[in-house]
């Protein structure tokens, strides 16, 4: 069975904080993507990775930062946390000509005190 | 630009009932479609998609119909269970592109017994 994983289910960090989330595929995908998701606002695209190392920046990429070492590694990183980043984050992964299907993890539900 | 606009919720039907989330998409060139839902405390899955005009995506007893004269996407439903109680995300995939999704705000659906 295909699976993402992501790190945390919950996390709880303080302003200013450095934050690390992390997601880890198992199906040799090429493509992986980071987005937050708010209520009323749906899924919006933080960053996207189509190869290891390579990185594109999505519709609100400001606060974040990406790293893919590792094909099956996809981290996210919030350099200083701040309140309007509590969220819930959620990781995906596809293959390069994926066609818009989209493997998801369940999710990091991240709050900024 | 490229963007989705969905059926506000919340939905509450009884069991049984019919159902139909609307979904109207912009976007340039032939995009494909998707119907995305997420159970409580999960991520997304994919539920079912279309990848051209008149295409019909089937999955679970759900429908979808790419219906590219109205730029629409509705999902239905003949008779829903209380299992299908979720949040439905209608997105939509660009021609073009490193597979990016684009996703409504969704749509929250509570069948009741």
């Amino acid at each position: 069975d295909v699976k993402v994983t992501q790190s945390s289910r919950y996390l709880v960090k303080r302003t200013g904080e450095k934050v690390f989330l992390e997601c880890v595929q198992d199906m040799d995908h090429e493509n992986m993507f980071w987005y937050r998701q708010d209520p009323g606002l749906g899924l919006r695209l933080i960053y996207f990775s189509y190869d290891v190392k390579m990185k594109e920046k999505g519709d609100i990429p400001e606060g974040y930062s990406v790293s893919r070492e590792k094909k099956e590694r996809f981290s996210l990183i919030l350099e200083s946390a701040s309140t309007n980043q509590t969220s819930m984050y959620l990781c995906a992964s596809s293959l390069l000509q994926g066609k818009g299907v989209q493997f998801f993890g369940p999710g990091t539900r991240l709050t900024v005190l | 630009g490229n963007s989705v606009t969905q059926m506000e919720g919340p939905v509450t039907l009884s069991e049984e009932a019919f159902l139909t989330i609307n979904c109207t998409y912009t976007a340039t060139g032939y995009p494909s479609l998707f119907w995305y839902v997420q159970y409580p405390g999960e991520g997304l899955q994919l539920l079912l998609k279309a990848t051209k005009a008149d295409d019909k995506g089937s999955n679970k007893g759900f429908e979808a119909t790419y219906r590219k004269e109205t730029t629409s996407f509705h999902l239905e439903k003949g008779s829903v269970q209380v299992s299908d109680s979720a949040v439905y995300f209608c997105a939509l995939s660009a021609q073009t592109g490193a597979n990016n999704l684009f996703f409504g705000t969704g749509t929250r659906l509570t069948v009741i017994p």
